[in-house]
């Protein structure tokens, strides 16, 4: 998985909680992103990064909010998660040379609000 | 809005056969496109990207065509084998943009 890690892999929590997934990469790549996969979709982009303390919204940023203050680390954080955000989470990491706009994605975190 | 999409969900092929699964996109300002393959489980792996001052390109037995006039894209996949069995998604970076957009992906099932 391209020196990504995501943590926690599972988790269960309740309506009204906080909750934060964490994404680690050892590439040292400018971009990071984190997207979220429920059946019968593709991948929709959360919120991305461009650099540390960089960060842009993307197409279902509504409940999730990011922070970047290491080039590694980017965290995804639920204020008060809800049952809709009940999904599988990918973090993927991109280049910043040469037009290669490949994404590299980590292993998804499976997060089930109940 | 603007959006990636797929023609077929679901694609049945003969081991050996060739495969070829389609995806159209909309937004003529889109200037490069990936293939990713995804098994149970795992996150999306790349396959195989082109620009889009590209027609053809060709991988390991994977190739990408572009149809820039149609908006077409399609992955062909030769003499398609089990572990070929995945879900495949098509995406496109908008010009100007550093995130890609995914379509919502073709399950290609290979039959022994």
């Amino acid at each position: 998985d391209a020196g990504i890690t995501q943590s926690p892999r599972h988790k269960v929590t309740e309506t009204g909680t906080p909750v934060t997934l964490r994404c680690h990469q050892t590439e040292n790549h400018r971009y990071m992103y984190w997207y979220r996969q429920d059946p019968g979709h593709g991948l929709r982009l959360i919120h991305y990064s461009y650099g540390v303390k960089d960060t842009d919204k993307g197409e279902v940023s509504d409940g999730y909010s990011v922070s970047r203050s290491k080039t590694e680390d980017f965290l995804l954080t639920l204020e008060s998660a809800t049952s809709s955000q009940t999904s599988v989470y990918f973090c993927a990491i991109s280049e910043s040379e040469g037009g290669n706009y490949e994404q590299y994605f980590g292993p998804g975190t499976r997060l089930t609000v109940t | 809005g603007e959006s990636v999409g797929l023609h077929l969900p679901t694609l049945s092929v003969q081991e050996g056969d060739n495969s070829i699964i389609n995806c159209a996109y909309s937004n003529s300002a889109s200037d490069y496109f990936i293939w990713y393959k995804q098994e149970s489980g795992k996150g999306p792996q790349f396959i195989i990207d082109i620009r889009s001052n590209m027609d053809k390109r060709q991988g390991q037995r994977v190739t990408v065509l572009l149809n820039k006039t149609v908006k077409h894209l399609s992955l062909q996949i030769a003499a398609t084998q089990p572990g070929d069995s995945a879900v495949y998604f098509c995406a496109e970076n908008r010009t100007g943009r550093r995130a890609l957009t995914f379509g919502s992906g073709t399950r290609l099932q290979v039959q022994p």
